[in-house]
């Protein structure tokens, strides 16, 4: 249990299709993120809010569309994904988010394994 | 531009002691970041370091050189359920992460 749920561990949809990716955080954190994470490559990060705002957004393509309504959740949603869009998305939280980034160590999820078929 | 760079797999024997290296290049240094992440799971937290030296927690060890650029993350005795990727991660000036791909670790009994 690492105090970071996500939802669902595994799903495959068509490049049609829309779907929301969930994070649910029980740490009392205020900066959540969005990580790509495909095999053999470096965690790509995607999105981060602090409290709410979006502080970082790292040219990621228009299909994905993330959403914080509060602190403890976060979405991603998703609409005509390409293939290349398959990997690992984790959702990731940390304490605080200070200025341009933080040195706080950040607390995982077990991730979203997504295939686009 | 940044960089990490750490080896793609390691083999190691059970009981034995390996030390996995990263060796970074950013713009400007605020800490180094070692992760576990089990096939399948979450990465887990196991070592920040900032200042040069070496930092002891159990099994496990976290070395870094600044002038250097490069640490590396020492586990001693060897156990089955230390079969997992470590994953090195920098913060440059802006605090922003740059991570490495990761090093598989294989322990055979």
């Amino acid at each position: 249990e690492t105090g970071v749920t996500q939802t669902p561990r595994h799903l495959v949809m068509g490049m049609t299709n829309k779907k929301s990716l969930k994070c649910e955080q029980h740490l009392g954190h205020n900066a959540m993120y969005w990580y790509k994470q495909s095999a053999k490559k470096p965690l790509e990060l995607m999105f981060v809010y602090n409290f709410k705002e979006q502080t970082e957004n790292n040219s990621v393509p228009s299909r994905f569309s993330p959403e914080c309504p509060n602190s403890s959740h976060l979405f991603l949603h998703l609409h005509t994904l390409q293939p290349e869009d398959s990997a690992l998305y984790l959702c990731a939280s940390s304490q605080d988010f200070d200025g341009g980034g933080s040195n706080q160590p950040q607390h995982f999820g077990d991730g979203t394994r997504l295939s686009i078929l | 531009g940044q960089n990490i760079d750490q080896p793609t797999e390691m083999t190691a024997t059970e009981g034995a002691i390996v030390q996995i290296n990263c060796t970074y290049q950013t713009s400007g240094f605020n800490g180094l970041f070692w992760y576990q992440q089990h096939a399948g799971e979450a990465p887990t937290f196991l070592s920040y370091n900032v200042l040069d030296g070496l930092e002891e927690k159990g099994r496990f060890s976290s070395f870094l050189s600044r002038s250097k650029g490069y640490s590396y993350l020492l586990l001693k005795e060897l156990q089955m359920k230390d079969s997992a990727s470590y994953l090195c991660a920098a913060t440059d000036s802006n605090y922003q992460l740059i991570w490495g791909a990761g090093t598989k670790l294989i322990i055979k009994p």
